[in-house]
């Protein structure tokens, strides 16, 4: 069970384009959704919180409207990284929290991970 | 000053060997301790996880807190070359809402040689 599916795995696209990240909790309802950012030998950075039905809330340093994400009903949440740029390129990661989860619910359950490639 | 810190290695030991990971954080509101494991180019997953001080094990793995001095450790007994993965630190304010987050270490890379 908790099982995160993230779609693609991997993106190459040219500098400017808009490119959309998905992210499912296939077999159960997550009550919060984060996307985290992974540069090489570094460790995870989170961009924003989201909630089923509500805007997102973004770290600082985050633009909201570089990195837009819905998150549409509690088991898809997507980010879309617009107009893209070469310094976009990076490892994105999206995770999902439960009240079912071990940890007091405290535990996220982690998707596969997007390679995107600016060219 | 970093909210947790940890060693970023490389760790390199031969197969067989105890393995010591450890973390070390400044905010004393954090009560919940976890320890990620991630394979190249995958996703984190849960190994372990403690609540307020004291000890843990799991088969091969052990988890310790010491909330006095504000130090984690993952120890790993027995380790295997299939352990050779990045284990991150992290932990969180239980008492933060529905917004609270992990806060995250930056990971230990651990090569176990057969």
């Amino acid at each position: 069970g908790a099982v995160v599916s993230q779609h693609p795995s991997r993106v190459i696209c040219k500098s400017g384009t808009s490119v959309k990240i998905e992210c499912r909790s296939l077999d159960f309802q997550a009550t919060t959704m984060f996307w985290y950012r992974q540069f090489p030998k570094q460790s995870l950075m989170l961009m924003a919180t989201s909630n089923e039905g509500s805007k997102a809330t973004y770290e600082q340093g985050v633009e909201k409207d570089k990195f837009l994400i819905n998150h549409a009903s509690l088991t898809l949440s997507t980010l879309t990284v617009t107009s893209a740029h070469p310094e976009d390129s990076s490892f994105y990661i999206c995770s999902a929290r439960t009240r079912l989860s071990r940890a007091l619910g405290n535990e996220q359950f982690f998707g596969p991970g997007t390679r995107l490639t600016v060219l | 000053q970093k909210e947790v810190e940890q060693d970023p290695g490389p760790l390199s030991v031969p197969e067989g060997a105890i393995v010591s990971l450890n973390c070390t954080y400044s905010n004393s509101a954090f009560q919940y301790f976890m320890w990620y494991r991630q394979y190249s180019r995958k996703g984190p997953e849960l190994l372990m996880y403690t609540y307020s001080s004291g000890n843990k094990e799991d088969g091969r793995f052990t988890a310790q807190v010491d909330k006095s001095s504000k130090y984690i450790s993952l120890f790993i007994r027995d380790s295997q070359p299939s352990d050779s993965a990045t284990y991150l630190c992290a932990m969180t304010d239980v008492n933060a809402g529905n917004n609270r987050k992990l806060i995250w270490g930056l990971g230990t890379s651990l090569a176990v040689n057969p």
